[in-house]
């Protein structure tokens, strides 16, 4: 069975502050999908990013950064220089392929002004 | 484009009547994923349609849940009879196919007294 593994439940940091969630899974499928979605307070699920179990090189978009290590089966997130805008509970998903995704419990993510 | 529209966008029915909710995937998307989200259990996978066929209804919860996509541009999702502990949020998700992202509608806050 899948699991996903969010230990963080909530963080709270500074504005400006960088910050790292925390995702680690558990598969048997030698190919498999990791994925980031963002849930601001209005509650909608906003897909981040998508990584394969073949490509484990880091992504950075913009202030996001992604870090995908197979060894320690862990795929984190880095936001650099938190804005109050960032606040929201972050998912971290694992799919098999065509199937649905298992999702983490989320990190709610609170950015002080 | 449209993204998936999901209405009604917030029901509040009591227990023991029927409630239907519907979807509506992203034009060209083969795939329709169900999902519930409750503060205890988080996000869960419910069912899933590739082509209009249900392919996996095992994260339905019980018999009073039922799912049908008659067309590609069209999904319901029904309890009948509903109960205070089906009240969540539930989420309808499209994607173009194996190992693509989902893309998320804004979901139905399902409330039961």
């Amino acid at each position: 069975a899948q699991k996903v593994t969010q230990a963080q439940t909530e963080i709270s940091v500074v504005e400006k502050e960088d910050v790292t969630l925390d995702c680690v899974y558990e598969t048997r499928d030698t190919t498999y999908y990791l994925f980031w979605y963002k849930q601001p307070p209005s509650g909608e699920l906003v897909f981040l990013i998508r990584r394969n179990s073949f490509d484990e090189q880091n992504e950075i978009s913009g202030r996001y950064s992604w870090n995908f290590q197979k060894s320690t089966s862990s795929f984190n997130f880095t936001i650099t220089a938190s804005q109050v805008v960032d606040s929201a509970v972050y998912f971290c998903a694992l799919g098999g392929g065509a199937d649905g995704l298992t999702f983490g419990k989320g990190t709610h993510l609170i950015i002080q002004p | 484009d449209a993204g998936v529209i999901q209405s009604p966008r917030h029901e509040v029915t009591e227990m023991g009547q029927e409630v239907t909710l519907r979807c509506k995937p992203i034009s060209g998307h083969d795939y329709l994923f169900w999902y519930r989200q409750t503060m205890m259990r988080g996000l869960e996978l419910l069912i899933y349609f590739n082509n209009n066929v249900p392919i996996d209804d095992s994260g339905m919860p019980e018999d009073r849940f039922s799912a049908k996509m008659p067309n590609a541009s069209f999904s319901t999702l029904k309890i009948q009879p509903s109960e205070p502990r089906d009240s969540a949020v539930y989420f309808c998700a499209s994607n173009l196919g194996t190992y693509y992202e989902q893309y998320f509608g804004p979901g139905t806050r399902l409330t039961v007294t």
